[in-house]
């Protein structure tokens, strides 16, 4: 399988605990995205990353979150003291030129 | 402020009971519109982009169209299997991100 991949799928953690996730993009794409997705909405846009460069962040994307890509390939997007609020599906996303986005499998977060 | 609008929010049809769904948009530019597919707990897939007005983009029982102001997906004798979220979108801000409708929950029963 060629798609886009996320790990973990699943997390579950604490108020205040710190957590990191991973995308892994089609390898020809130079494109990354990552959204958040909450119940009975669309996905919203975080971050893009042109090769290894950050050149967008949303009003969403607060200190507490961080998200790099080294190297150009995969990315990782970490949460800081995570909220209750943080509870969302984290989507990651990957193009090539052009504009239409691939879409991994997301990673369901949960903070009790 | 770029915009997109989807319309029902939740439709309930019978197998074989043919109908459409709407989507709105307010962007300056329009640099294409996007139609996926969501399964629940999964990721959103992709199915088409139209480019212009009067496009007409099919695939199996899909097909999108676009005007100046909406895109419609008509769905034909649709089946239990097309239950699903159908999200639409559009590139904004620069084109390096998507904004997406709220989406149309699709619900087909035998």
């Amino acid at each position: 399988d060629t798609g886009v991949s996320q790990n973990p799928r699943h997390k579950i953690t604490k108020r205040g605990q710190n957590v990191t996730f991973r995308c892994d993009p089609i390898s020809e794409h130079n494109r990354l995205y990552w959204y958040r997705q909450t119940l009975g909405q669309g996905p919203e846009f975080l971050t893009y990353f042109q090769n290894e460069a950050q050149l967008e962040k949303s009003r969403l994307l607060s200190d507490r979150f961080s998200a790099e890509r080294p190297k150009g390939s995969f990315s990782t997007l970490e949460i800081q003291r995570t909220e209750q609020g943080d509870s969302a599906m984290y989507l990651c996303a990957s193009s090539t030129v052009g504009y239409e986005q691939y879409f991994g499998p997301g990673t369901r977060l949960t903070v009790t | 402020e770029d915009q997109v609008t989807q319309s029902p929010e939740a439709l309930r049809l019978q197998e074989g009971e043919s109908s459409s769904l709407n989507c709105s948009y307010t962007v300056s530019g329009l640099r294409g519109l996007f139609w996926y597919r969501q399964d629940p707990g999964k990721g959103p897939e992709f199915l088409f982009t139209l480019y212009s007005a009067g496009e007409e983009k099919e695939k199996e029982r899909l097909k999108a169209t676009l005007t100046k102001k909406e895109s419609f997906l008509h769905i034909t004798a649709p089946k239990p299997e097309d239950s699903a979220t159908y999200l639409c979108a559009a590139p904004t801000g620069g084109g390096n991100k998507l904004t997406f409708g709220t989406g149309t929950q699709l619900k087909v029963e035998l």
